[in-house]
This record gives C-alpha cells, structure tokens and sequence, in this order.
C-alpha cells in the first residue's frame, strides 16, 4: 500500500475528446510525476511539479497538461485525444529529492 | 540521453531456482538506478535502489543488484524463486536525484511449479 491512489480505474473515450486523470497521495509528497504506459512497454515520463510548478517534460506535445494542488492532489490533462494515448497513465510521488517514489495504481484508458 | 536496456523480454525459471535479470544502462554521470516490480493490473512497487556507496544493494522479498560501473549494469537476483515472483519486472535510470526515470522496456518472469 503506497498511499498513492488514481481515479478513475478505468475511462473509455473517442477521438478528439479531452480527459483529465486524478492523482491523490500522502500529506508532505510535495513532488508528482506523470508517467504513460502503452501496452508491453515500459513506462514513460511525462512531467514533474514541485510545489504545483512543472519542473520536468518528456518528450510529449502540450496538448498533455498538468496541474497540482496545495493539498497535494494533481491532475493529468490530455486534450484532442489520439488512439495512440490509449494506454496504462501512472502518478508517482515523493517528499523530495533522493527519496522514494511512490507510484499508483494507475488509470488505463482506452480511446477509440 | 539516458537510456535502459533489458536484454531478456521473457524469462522462465522454475521454483527454488536461482534467477538474475539483466539490465544495461546508458547515462553520462552517476547514475541513480532501481527495480521495480509490476504484477498484472497493478502499479509499480519498488524492489531495490542505488544512489551510491555499496554496490551490493539490498530490496525487498529477498531481491538484491548489483551496480557495475565498468559494464554499465545493474543485475537484478534472488537465490531462491517463489511461485509469487511472477511477475513483470522494470529496470530504471534516474537523472537529477531520481527525478525522471528512464524505464527498460520490462522482463517477463514465469515461474514454473
């Protein structure tokens, strides 16, 4: 149980809508990070906030956005979705440099 | 860029024998570097880290690596598999104090009873 909890589980949607994924973790992990997993591959990072401010991009085009709230929450946004986002999207946190990530669950989406 | 490399995408090994994931790293300074274990339909779960010192580094459910620098590797092995091992396994590289990780693309363990 790493205290790092993803909502929803599961999303279906179509071509050109827009998502947002919830991240929730525990009081002090004042660090988030966005990771996508497609199907039999490795995860990959998206981005980093520190104190609700990105500090860290992967190679994903803006259309993916963030945003991380005082009570150490975050969302992941992706507008004008592709089939190829269709994957497994992980949160990861942490209290702060060298110190353990905690990743969730995860939310899968499917987007046809 | 940093880059990982898992060489094996699938590995079978039988209960109670001794198993070792390779991992090859590619990164222009000290690397921060971690396994991590990933069961069907779940999140990730740290096995093991490195940031320095020991290069004999210890995880959890009796898992240990170690770093080479010279072969730029960081094997992960366990002397005695269980049944529950079965699992995916994620070979990282970490820039910045671990902040982005960089992922191989995972092994997949079986184990047969």
């Amino acid at each position: 149980e790493t205290g790092v909890t993803q909502s929803p589980t599961h999303l279906i949607k179509t071509r050109g809508q827009q998502v947002t994924l919830r991240c929730s973790s525990q009081s002090g992990h004042n660090t988030v990070s966005w990771y996508q997993q497609a199907l039999g591959q490795g995860p990959q990072f998206i981005f980093q906030y520190y104190r609700e401010e990105e500090n860290g991009r992967g190679n994903f085009p803006p259309r993916f956005s963030g945003l991380q709230f005082p009570n150490y929450s975050s969302e992941l946004n992706v507008n004008a979705l592709e089939l190829d986002d269709s994957a497994l999207y992980l949160c990861a946190t942490r209290a702060g440099i060298q110190e353990t990530q905690y990743f969730g669950p995860g939310t899968r989406l499917l987007v046809l | 860029a940093q880059s990982v490399t898992q060489p094996d995408i699938h590995i079978t090994v039988s209960e109670g024998a001794s198993l070792e994931l390779r991992c090859n790293y590619s990164y222009g300074a000290t690397p921060y570097l971690f396994w991590y274990v990933q069961s069907p339909g779940q999140g990730l779960q740290l096995l093991l880290k490195y940031f320095s010192g020991d290069t004999l580094v210890q995880g959890i459910k009796g898992f240990e690596a170690e770093f080479k620098r010279s072969q730029s590797s960081f094997n992960l092995r366990k002397p005695s598999v269980h049944w529950s091992d079965a699992a995916e396994y994620f070979c990282a590289v970490g820039t910045g104090g671990g902040n982005k990780l960089t992922f191989g693309t995972g092994t997949q363990l079986k184990v047969e009873l």
